[in-house]
């Protein structure tokens, strides 16, 4: 069966640094990927979609790259900042509908 | 635009009682989406209309849920008798898409009713 794996521990990293979090998926083949932003008591906020033919997408301090052969995608926040805490969740794209990771927790620490 | 708009916010109802969620999509979306989030199962697509007209229903958990899109601007989610395990956060989501095709675009998520079945 389809399974998209998410650290669910949550990533603790300092105000500057970069956080690289990662989504591994089996027994699926998406023709694109996409990454949401989560906050706590809200519904999830679109960031970046990447095609299957796109090794990196770039949009400010965030970067997505995705690798088919490995099947894995990973997001990188640059520069890191407290308000960057929050819950980011990758969903992998069929026909017509999404399926999402459970989510990483990232905490920002000053 | 005021975004997709969801009610009631917060849902408190015993088990057996009925319960309808609202939402309202973006003006000009086409694609309406309904998910059900849990700490153990995450983010699960319920539902999924394209021009009003239910696409993939395979996600709905038990006849007990119903969902319907009467218009191009409200979708109701029914869940009738409602049980404890139906307690979550259920969000409403909208995105545009042409031609009938793949959701490349981006899903635009309302802020969820938090469902709680006593």
């Amino acid at each position: 069966s389809q399974k998209i794996e998410q650290n669910s521990e949550a990533l603790n990293i300092q105000e500057g640094k970069t956080a690289t979090l990662t989504c591994n998926y089996t027994n699926y083949s998406p023709a694109y990927l996409q990454w949401y932003r989560q906050d706590p008591g809200r519904g999830p906020v679109f960031l970046l979609l990447i095609r299957e033919n796109e090794k990196e997408k770039r949009k400010e301090r965030l970067k997505v790259t995705f690798d088919t052969t490995l099947k894995q995608s990973l997001f990188h926040i640059t520069a890191s900042q407290p308000a960057d805490s929050a819950t980011y969740l990758c969903a992998l794209g069929g026909y017509s509908t999404l399926t999402f990771g459970k989510g990483t927790m990232l905490l920002v620490s000053p | 635009d005021a975004g997709v708009i969801q009610s009631p916010r917060h849902e408190v109802t015993e088990m057996g009682q009925e319960v309808t969620l609202r939402c309202k999509p973006i003006s000009g979306h086409n694609s309406l989406f309904w998910y059900r989030q849990t700490m153990m199962r995450g983010l699960e697509l319920l539902i999924y209309f394209n021009n009003n007209v239910p696409i993939d229903d395979s996600g709905m958990p038990e006849d007990r849920f119903s969902a319907k899109m009467p218009n191009a601007s409200f979708s109701t989610l029914k869940i009738q008798p409602s049980e404890p395990r139906d307690s979550a956060v259920y969000f409403c989501a909208s995105s545009l898409t042409s031609g009938g095709a793949s959701t490349y675009n981006e899903q635009f998520f309302g802020p969820g009713t938090r469902l709680t079945v006593l």
